[in-house]
């Protein structure tokens, strides 16, 4: 079956340390995005990413960093400069060059910093 | 300003009837593209109906239409006879521009419709 794997889907973590979200996707999209949601928000951009080693910044950046070695993977670290980690963690893919597709989205991870 | 407004926080709707999602969006780009996602209580984000700028006719997708009234810049999401299983926070969500690669836009998020069923 193909999708997008995030794990894990609880993760805890102590102020001070950084973190890393895993995404995985077996569907051979090109394009990969992370989103941040807070409790009673729409989902932000962080990251994108159309091509293997090639990213961009999104709307809410700071505090984050992304790398794209595999055309399959697609990690997020939450560094300690994020000062708001506390949020559920989305990451989709999608084919590239067509604005009409859809973007097919993981579980999530919800991570908690304390 | 925001791009996309959805201005019902929560939405209740008994079961077997029809329910609208209203979505008003705000571009200058004359070529788009708008959705809805469902998201349940377990947090997946799941795809239900696309309505590109230029499509003439309203999108359907089993029991889900799109009113597109672009005149107005809306794109209210019917549900129709709903069901339990309907029940679930509800996202428009718009992509501007066209073209191939990175000339595309990222999708743009409204935040949220919470619709309840009611048996």
């Amino acid at each position: 079956d193909g999708g997008i794997t995030q794990s894990p889907k609880y993760l805890f973590r102590k102020e001070g340390q950084n973190v890393t979200l895993s995404c995985e996707q077996n569907l051979n999209h090109d394009a990969m995005y992370w989103y941040r949601q807070d409790p009673g928000q729409g989902l932000r951009l962080i990251y994108y990413s159309q091509i293997v080693n090639d990213f961009q910044k999104g709307d809410i950046a700071e505090g984050y960093s992304v790398s794209r070695e595999k055309k399959e993977s697609f990690p997020l670290t939450v560094t300690s400069a994020q000062k708001n980690p506390t949020a559920f963690y989305l990451c989709a893919s999608s084919i590239r060059g067509r604005s009409s597709y859809e973007q097919y989205f993981g579980p999530g991870t919800r991570l908690t910093v304390t | 300003a925001q791009k996309i407004t959805q201005t019902q926080p929560g939405m209740f709707v008994q079961e077997k009837e029809a329910v609208t999602l209203d979505c008003t969006y705000d571009t200058s780009d004359p070529s788009y593209g708008l959705f809805w996602y469902k998201q349940p209580s377990s947090g997946e984000m799941i795809f239900l109906i696309y309505q590109g700028s230029y499509d003439q006719q309203n999108a359907t997708e089993g029991r889900y239409s799109l009113n597109f009234q672009k005149a107005r810049k809306s794109a209210n999401l019917v549900i129709s006879a709903s069901q339990l299983g309907d029940s679930a926070m509800y996202f428009c969500a718009m992509r501007e521009g066209t073209g191939y690669g990175g000339s595309q836009g990222n999708l743009i998020f409204g935040k949220g419709t919470k619709l309840s069923v009611k048996p």
